[in-house]
């Protein structure tokens, strides 16, 4: 069993709808929670970053953690085609060197 | 906020080819540095992270070796390259604790 898993789509959904990416992990340690975007042949480029459970919100976005059930989701308002991307969860424990454990990824399509 | 410099941005290299990647960092002091690969639907790879200079931990057994020289620059090698050492190589920048930043990745190719 992966320690990190997504469900790598395609997710695909006309403009303006809501997205709802989600992961879930095995690791009770992991204590740090990020969202990555990523375009193609491109770096990831960082959407939310959380450490607690509950929710953050960001313009657009929303990350929410739910460490009892070991749950992390991010939703998307108002899609825009500007969002299809792969969107990659990842988390960290403490100490240690702050690596990080990635998700393979969720691919997403937002179409006209 | 961080900024983290790649290049090249693509290499086309023959099998046993020495390889050098650089990363190197703006905008922070003594962060951890990191080497990840990714492959097609395979999500990201640690291949190597860095807590200070010519500190380095390595994640998996390999073909590549990584060196910090420096606070805020992160090199991969490889002295033969093997096939299967094509893939999208990213360097990533953070502080203990807190998010990680990626740079825009090297695209290899071994031929």
């Amino acid at each position: 069993q992966k320690e990190v898993e997504q469900d790598p789509g395609p997710l695909s959904v006309p403009e303006g709808a809501i997205v709802s990416l989600n992961c879930t992990y095995s690791n009770s340690a992991f204590q740090y929670f990020m969202w990555y975007r990523q375009y193609s042949r491109k770096g990831p480029e960082l959407l939310m970053y959380t450490y607690s459970s509950g929710n953050k919100e960001d313009g657009r976005f929303t990350a929410q953690v739910d460490k009892s059930s070991k749950y992390i989701s991010l939703f998307i308002r108002d899609s825009q085609p500007s969002d299809s991307a792969t969107y990659l969860c990842a988390m960290s424990a403490a100490g240690g060197g702050n690596k990080l454990t990635f998700g393979t990824g969720t691919q997403l399509k937002v179409e006209l | 906020s961080q900024t983290i410099h790649q290049w090249p941005a693509t290499l086309v290299q023959p099998v046993g080819s020495p390889l050098s990647l650089e990363c190197t960092v703006e905008g922070t002091s003594n962060p951890n540095l990191y080497w990840y690969r990714q492959a097609a639907g395979r999500g990201l790879q640690l291949l190597f992270y860095s807590v200070g200079i010519g500190q380095i931990s390595s994640e998996v057994p390999q073909n590549l070796s990584a060196s910090r020289p420096q606070d805020r620059q992160f090199i991969l090698s490889s002295k033969k390259l093997l096939l299967s050492d094509s893939g999208f190589y990213l360097c990533a920048s953070g502080q203990p604790n807190t998010e990680a930043f990626f740079g825009q990745g090297t695209r290899l190719t071994v031929v």
